[in-house]
């Protein structure tokens, strides 16, 4: 495709889950990143990787959160026992740059997690 | 480190009225600039950005955006507004140095448009 995507578009889990959301960036773009918006409010960072590596995990809220991006490409966040105030669209975006310019994001229609 | 304000919550205008949304940033060195514009269940789409140079900048769907260093203002301006603009409006600042190279953004400001 030609934009960024996510799914699930929409998640809802039980308190105590395990969820894994998955990010599909634009071919061929370097950086990718991990928002997290709530409710009313601005995205906020949570993390950020150029190509596998993962050079930025300083917004991720708690040691429940997790983010991979193996070959470069796919990423996946993982929230283990998830609790009420996960509840959050996730976004994701990607940047064909890595460095200064990897400012310019593109961003994906984002993942709607309602944990119960 | 970084910030943005965006003072309005909520603005109504009336279809045909000119608009400008507010934005002040706090950062160390020139900035780079961001307006996104968020439909309803839908992603962040860029409508404009602001690196360097002419600080009167262009975006899409006829909105345009002025950087005022004096003012550490980004504010985003369109002289005639259309009832497909109601949205909710971001805007971003993110680091021109080496480092993290996320964005922060406002809390957003909701656009409603009277018909």
């Amino acid at each position: 495709g030609a934009g960024v995507s996510q799914s699930p578009r929409y998640k809802v889990a039980k308190r105590g889950q395990d969820v894994a959301l998955r990010c599909d960036p634009i071919s061929g773009h370097v950086s990718l990143f991990w928002y997290q918006q709530a409710l009313g409010q601005g995205p906020e960072f949570l993390t950020y990787f150029q190509n596998e590596a993962q050079l930025d995990k300083s917004g991720l809220p708690s040691d429940r959160f997790f983010a991979e991006r193996p070959e470069g490409s796919v990423s996946t966040l993982k929230i283990q026992r998830t609790q009420q105030e996960d509840s959050a669209v996730y976004l994701c975006a990607s940047s064909p740059r890595g460095g200064a310019q990897a400012n310019e994001q593109f961003f994906g229609p984002g993942t709607r997690l309602t944990v119960l | 480190a970084q910030s943005v304000t965006q003072p309005d919550i909520h603005i109504t205008v009336s279809e045909g009225a000119s608009l400008e949304l507010r934005c002040n940033y706090s950062y160390g060195a020139t900035p780079y600039l961001f307006w996104y514009v968020q439909s309803p269940g839908q992603g962040l789409q860029l409508l404009l950005k602001y690196f360097s140079g002419d600080t009167l900048v262009q975006g899409i769907k006829g909105f345009e955006a002025e950087f005022k260093r004096s003012q550490s203002s980004f504010n985003l301006r369109k002289p005639s507004v259309h009832w497909s603009d109601a949205a909710e409006y971001f805007c971003a600042v993110g680091s021109s140095g080496a480092g993290s190279y996320q964005l922060t953004f406002g809390k957003g400001t909701k656009l409603s448009v009277i018909p």
